[in-house]
């Protein structure tokens, strides 16, 4: 069973560039959930994709975008970078049905630092 | 919305002793999942221990357990005979049982050092 991964390990980026970042959920997960972390906090959540569909949204700007594919991989864009976007971003993958939600399991991440 | 506090920044234990970790929540849902999750150095967030809102019970999990007391809203996880291996920030994470999906949100943290 392979876990969830997470591209670029690393990223470094200047304020105003476009960024993607890329996460291939566990085997068998239909749902991704991206997060933002930044230094000596907790994660806070920028949204989730289910079935290839935003599926809730936290508090950020419309510049924070996502994608998932159909084998359930999924894309975090981020436009107009600003200082304040350097954090460990971290994706999430898990297993939703009807009624039914299972664990999170995380990605190691992707540390982008804005310059 | 719902809120996760954990008001210890920092928390130190000796190997093979005991510690607790506090974390505190709100929410107006009756139907909720808890969680403590431990990111070690290398990042990736690990599950460490959940509960269940509607078991009385406490989980355990080998040396992990939790003191989860509903009607004061506190969830506070014990770690028992602490080895090095256990040193690492340590989340507590909270998600509705009521909505779809699986939104966490997470407490600032406790970073826990092991002393030998």
């Amino acid at each position: 069973e392979t876990g969830v991964t997470q591209s670029p390990t690393h990223l470094i980026k200047t304020r105003g560039q476009q960024v993607t970042l890329r996460c291939s959920s566990q085997s068998g997960h239909n749902t991704v959930s991206w997060y933002q972390q930044a230094l000596g906090q907790g994660p806070q959540f920028i949204f989730q994709y289910y079935r290839e569909e935003e599926n809730g949204r936290g508090n950020f700007p419309p510049r924070f975008s996502g994608l998932q594919f159909p084998n359930y991989s999924s894309e975090l864009n981020v436009n107009a970078l600003e200082l304040d976007d350097s954090a460990l971003y971290l994706c999430a993958s898990s297993l939703v049905g009807y009624r039914l939600t299972y664990e999170q399991y995380f990605g190691p991440g992707t540390r982008l630092t804005v310059t | 919305a719902q809120t996760v506090t954990q008001s210890q920044p920092e928390m130190s234990v000796q190997e093979a002793e005991t510690v607790t970790l506090s974390c505190t929540y709100d929410t107006s849902e009756s139907d909720y999942y808890l969680f403590w999750y431990k990111q070690p150095p290398s990042r990736q967030m690990i599950l460490v221990i959940r509960q269940e809102a509607y078991k009385q019970q406490n989980a355990t999990e080998n040396r992990f357990s939790v003191n989860f007391q509903k009607a004061a809203k506190s969830f506070s996880l014990k770690i028992s005979d602490s080895q090095l291996g256990d040193a690492a920030m340590y989340f507590c994470a909270y998600r509705s049982g009521e909505t779809s999906g699986s939104r966490l949100t997470f407490g600032e943290g406790t970073q826990l050092t092991v002393n030998p």
